[in-house]
């Protein structure tokens, strides 16, 4: 069964780059599936950041395509996402996923909380 | 964007009841949505997709229906366990977009 654990510092400072990574375990991402970022920040709805292939091919959500970038490492069976210029809007739980195509997310890691503050 | 609406925003029902909580989209998504379950303080579930189609072991009190703009997920007999948020979410096209959640609570 496949997990997935978030992981990166849960404190940045304003116009500073976010940076988690997800690790992998229970499936090779190199298999195959889509994987996922997803935020919620706090009272508001879940937003979807971005997705990447296995191979590399990557979706963005347009309001944060300019600022955001989805890498994998399938060596390490790992996929990150990394965020500049951010700002308190950033502030929420990060959540990682498996993706069915680009439709269904049907594996979440347990999210991690990342707050934007000096 | 599409945008997602869910009604209502919070619910309060009795163990028991039939609980139908409804979303709807700011333009027509045809069978492209999913919900999810999420409870406190977990990452959401999927627990239905393509409108009416219930994730592996998902029980089966739990349901879906709708086309178009207007989609319903309803609950047929309310559990303890199913003290969740649920979430609308829209695949018709990216951006992938979700509801702001329904917020379920037992009397």
């Amino acid at each position: 069964q496949v997990q997935l654990q978030e992981s990166g510092p849960g404190l940045v400072k304003p116009s500073e780059t976010l940076s988690l990574t997800c690790t992998v375990s229970g499936f090779s991402i190199s298999s195959g599936y889509y994987w996922g970022w997803i935020r919620q920040p706090p009272g508001k709805r879940l937003e979807w950041i971005g997705s990447i292939y296995y191979s590399g091919t990557t979706d963005y959500n347009a309001s944060l395509r300019s600022r955001v970038t989805i890498s994998v490492d399938t060596a390490k069976n790992q996929f990150s996402l990394k965020a500049t210029s951010v700002t308190a809007a950033d502030t929420a739980v990060y959540y990682c996923a498996r993706q069915r195509g680009l439709n269904n997310i049907e594996s979440w890691g347990q999210g991690t909380l990342v707050t934007v503050s000096s | 964007d599409i945008q997602m609406t869910q009604s209502p925003s919070s619910l309060s029902a009795s163990v028991g009841d039939r609980v139908t909580i409804t979303c709807q989209a700011s333009q027509d998504i045809a069978y492209y949505l999913n919900w999810y379950q999420q409870k406190p303080g977990k990452a959401p579930k999927l627990l239905i997709y393509a409108v009416s189609n219930l994730e592996t072991g998902v029980p089966s009190r739990f349901s879906g229906s709708g086309s178009g703009t207007d989609f319903t997920l309803t609950i047929s007999s309310l559990q303890p366990e199913d003290i969740a948020t649920y979430h609308c979410q829209q695949y018709d096209s990216l951006p992938i977009t979700f509801g702001q959640g329904t917020r379920l609570e037992i009397k």
